[in-house]
């Protein structure tokens, strides 16, 4: 089983959409999560953390749900500008970031 | 205020040929991760360096790969005898300490790539 899981998608959406990014990860231990961006041959860029009681930062959200291992991605009023690939991250022992293989976005006007 | 640092950012090499990647990483970082992407696929976690020190290579190939992070200069991820399948973009990131605090937030920053061509 991989480590961290999420459905690489794409997701093809029409501008003003609501989308939601699901992962889920393996290790019971884990303590700090994340939500990168990258964009096609660019190198992964920190979009946000991850809290137990769920963050939100403009038109995105996050939420962690530690007893199913579960973590999620809002994006509402989707832009062109959202159309990238989104990387659910899992800080492992030693404080190495562990990736899923990505969830792609393309959103269409 | 620079970033992370990566060259060369694209290379081209024959199979059976050495490759070697160098990051330098952000001014007053200490730890540098590798991580290796192939096409459509997710970062995978290679190796963890400390200058003189390797932390973490749980992610490294057992042969023809190494890295090292002297105490001086860049960081170097080392690719003997290539074959297409190293073929892939090599991320380099960098951080001030080892983030191991739980909601310590998250001071690691990507360098943009070198992408290895092996023909």
């Amino acid at each position: 089983r991989k480590e961290v899981e999420q459905d690489p998608g794409p997701f093809n959406v029409p501008e003003g959409a609501t989308v939601a990014f699901n992962c889920t990860y393996s290790n019971s231990a884990s303590q700090s999560f994340f939500w990168y961006r990258q964009d096609c041959r660019k190198e992964p860029k920190l979009l946000m953390s991850v809290y137990s009681s769920g963050n939100e930062d403009g038109r995105f959200t996050a939420q962690l749900n530690r007893a199913s291992q579960y973590i999620s991605l809002l994006i509402r009023d989707s832009k062109l500008s959202d159309s990238a690939t989104y990387l659910c991250v899992v800080r492992g022992n030693t404080g190495k970031l562990i990736f899923g293989q990505g969830t792609t976005l393309q959103v269409k006007p | 205020n620079a970033g992370v640092m990566q060259n060369p950012r694209h290379l081209v090499r024959r199979r059976g040929q050495e490759a070697r990647l160098r990051c330098s990483p952000m001014k007053g970082h200490s730890h540098v991760y590798w991580y290796r992407q192939l096409p459509e696929e997710g970062l995978k976690f290679m190796v963890y360096l400390q200058k003189e020190n390797i932390i973490d290579e749980s992610g490294m190939p057992k042969e023809r790969f190494s890295a090292e992070f002297p105490k001086e200069g860049p960081s170097i991820l080392r690719i003997q005898q290539v074959v297409r399948g190293d073929s892939a973009a090599y991320f380099c990131a960098s951080s001030p300490r080892q983030q191991t605090e739980p909601l310590s937030g998250n001071t690691i920053y990507f360098g943009e790539g070198s992408w290895l061509t092996v023909v």
